[in-house]
């Protein structure tokens, strides 16, 4: 069964505050590990695809990279504009769903 | 354009009533899928919809059926809503086989109360 655990549940941060999200992973043969942004009462917005171990990618503040088990969500001097729960996926090669964490909720005070 | 809506937003039934759920995409996307997330629960598939004409079950299907109506919409009936099935659904759509995007992208969320 696959497993997507994410740590910790919730981080507070004072604004340029530099920190990492974690996103540890059980799945047999990952296809792509995912990382959404979800804004209180909103659906979950794609932020970033990851296929292979140690691949990354960046988008502002935020860089995402995997290894075999895990992946990171590294924040560089984030703004309060930045809190938000951010929720790691997992997709399979023979398949067709994405199995997710629990979330780590963020919040970035001024 | 809208990318995935939702119909509607907020619903509060009572228990035994029936309803359902509307789910729209304009992305020309294949593939779509209900979730509900609960909170401590994450984010956990109903029923999904690989292409225009199949449906197959989720994590957690039971209480619920799927329609795919047409290539566009994918509607989620709850047959006799029960207080367990309080939470917030989401539709999400991908473009599906025959593309190297394998990412889903999400509507707003319906948020159903049963008392």
């Amino acid at each position: 069964e696959d497993q997507v655990t994410q740590s910790p549940e919730a981080l507070r941060l004072q604004e340029g505050e530099s920190s990492s999200l974690n996103c540890s992973y059980t799945v047999s043969g990952l296809r792509g590990l995912f990382w959404y942004r979800q804004d209180p009462g909103k659906g979950p917005e794609f932020l970033f695809t990851l296929y292979s171990a140690g691949e990354e990618k960046e988008k502002e503040r935020l860089k995402a990279t995997l290894t075999k088990k895990e992946s990171f969500l590294h924040i560089t001097a984030p703004k309060p504009e930045d809190s938000a729960t951010y929720l790691c996926a997992v997709s399979r090669n023979a398949g067709n769903m994405l199995t997710f964490g629990g979330g780590t909720r963020l919040m970035v005070k001024p | 354009n809208a990318g995935v809506t939702q119909t509607p937003k907020f619903q509060v039934l009572k228990t035994g009533q029936s309803m359902t759920l509307q789910c729209a995409q304009d992305m020309n996307h294949n593939s779509m899928y209900w979730y509900r997330q609960d909170p401590g629960m994450g984010l956990r598939l109903i029923y999904y919809s690989a292409s225009e004409g199949t449906t197959d079950k989720g994590e957690v299907p039971n209480g619920y059926n799927v329609s795919r109506l047409n290539k566009r919409e994918f509607s989620l009936r709850l047959e006799s809503a029960a207080p367990s099935q309080t939470s917030v659904y989401f539709c999400a759509s991908k473009p599906g086989q025959g593309s190297l995007m394998d990412e889903q992208f999400f509507g707003p969320g319906t948020r159903l109360t049963v008392l």
